[in-house]
């Protein structure tokens, strides 16, 4: 079975700083999704970005970038000038390519960003 | 209304109470999902429903019982819980097939207590 690691239970960063939260994850597949969900305090869980793992290039969504590492399993989400409104939870997740309703979590990254 | 709704956000329960626990999409995806939040622990998928096959977790209690009608309504029903099942139940939907890359769209969750 696939696992999905975020060592960060916790992190603080200060308005307009960038900060890096990091995901590692095991599996013996050669093709799969991976995906950061952003849950703000009372709020549902939306998508922050996506990474197909037979592409190379990092993806990037506005202030929001990725370091996909495949070698290495790991996939870090790098948040640049952070605003009060990325203060939430963040997960990372893992979807194999075939099997479309199986999605692996982490156990979440509490990120707060600091006026 | 559009996306994902649930409903109740919040309840309150004793162990003897049934209740249930509704979900309904407009997406016009075809699989859903019950996910159980609890804090520090990864996302744990309870049940998904899907056009080709209804998948549930094995150490799922069967005080748990979930029910979906059809494709845009899923129902988690509740039955002589226990304490330790007061947590955030989160419901999802995704394209059956995984579409772009099938990722996970979600309600905004129904907060248990357990008394």
């Amino acid at each position: 079975a696939q696992t999905v690691t975020q060592s960060q239970p916790e992190m603080s960063v200060q308005e307009a700083e960038t900060v890096t939260l990091s995901c590692t994850y095991d599996t013996s597949e050669n093709n799969y999704y991976l995906f950061w969900y952003k849950q703000p305090p009372s709020r549902q869980m939306i998508l922050v970005i996506r990474q197909e793992a037979y592409k190379q290039q990092n993806a990037t969504e506005n202030r929001f970038s990725v370091n996909f590492q495949k070698a290495a399993k790991s996939f870090s989400l790098k948040i640049s000038d952070s605003q009060l409104g990325d203060t939430a939870m963040y997960f990372c997740a893992f979807r194999g390519l075939y099997n479309f309703n199986k999605f692996y979590f982490g156990s979440g990254t509490k990120l707060n960003v600091k006026p | 209304e559009t996306g994902v709704t649930q409903t109740p956000r919040h309840l309150v329960m004793g162990m003897t109470n049934k209740k249930s626990l509704k979900c309904e999409q407009h997406l016009g995806h075809n699989a859903m999902y019950w996910y159980k939040q609890s804090a520090k622990k990864p996302l744990e998928l309870m049940f998904v429903y899907s056009l080709e096959e209804r998948v549930e977790n094995n150490s799922v209690p069967s005080r748990f019982s979930p029910e979906c009608p059809n494709s845009s309504h899923l129902f988690l029903h509740l039955h002589t819980l226990q304490p330790e099942d007061s947590a955030l139940y989160l419901c999802a939907s995704s394209p059956s097939r995984g579409g772009a890359s099938g990722e996970l769209f979600f309600g905004e969750g129904s907060r248990l207590t357990v008394l």
